[in-house]
């Protein structure tokens, strides 16, 4: 079964510029996350879908980042402008409910360098 | 363990030896609690879980302990190999409402051969 994929792997911008981030979660995980990884720290949460619905998005800072998920499986991650402090790694995972036991399976992460 | 330079807590051993990793965790409501395998370049990877009416389960070649009157979790691995070496995350899920992982600092395990 294939895993969580992100596209891309790697995306180096300027800051001002927009980036967006592509997820494809594990076939028949209802449940999606996108995380912030900085360097040295455990991954924070961004948003969480449960199919098409925000249910948490407190994290997210709205006024650069957006995000969907229009049809329930795949999502985008979009940021608009960028600034020098949004390099990281971003990590998408899913699970198969929103349970707090239903483990989270994570994707390899797009790691973005901002200039 | 010592910080380096990313700041990250290190924990150095022989393979073949037993490894073991703590984490305290920040919330006496939580009541499910991950580890995680973070490889260089990839993203975390499940190990092993324990619910907060558990104080011990064990996995292949690993072990969590959970002592929630001082709110504490280790990871114990069995004759640790090469490939374990990456860093480690321990994982706090409040539940309730919120049900969100919160992730702690990670600590990197570097086996020497």
């Amino acid at each position: 079964e294939a895993g969580v994929v992100q596209s891309p792997r790697y995306k180096i911008i300027e800051k001002k510029q927009p980036v967006a981030f592509w997820c494809n979660p594990i076939s028949g995980h209802n449940t999606l996350y996108w995380y912030l990884q900085n360097l040295g720290q455990g991954p924070e949460l961004l948003i969480r879908y449960e199919n098409e619905e925000a249910v948490d998005d407190s994290q997210l800072p709205k006024d650069r980042f957006s995000a969907e998920r229009l049809k329930g499986v795949d999502s985008t991650l979009k940021i608009q402008p960028a600034e020098l402090g949004d390099s990281a790694v971003y990590l998408c995972a899913s699970s198969k409910g929103q349970g707090a036991t239903d483990t989270q399976y994570f994707g390899p992460g797009t790691r973005l360098t901002v200039l | 363990g010592e910080s380096v330079g990313l700041h990250l807590p290190t924990l150095s051993v022989q393979e073949g030896d037993n490894s073991i990793i703590n984490c305290a965790y920040s919330n006496s409501a939580s009541d499910y609690f991950i580890w995680y395998k973070q490889e260089s370049g990839k993203g975390p990877q499940f190990i092993i879980d324990i619910r907060s009416n558990m104080d011990k389960r064990q996995g292949q070649r690993v072990t969590v302990l959970l002592n929630k009157t001082v709110k504490h979790l280790s990871l114990q691995i069995a004759a640790t190999q090469p490939g374990d070496s990456a860093v480690y995350f321990c994982a706090e899920n409040k539940g309730g409402a919120t049900n969100k992982l919160i992730f702690g600092t990670g600590t990197l395990l570097a086996v020497q051969p």
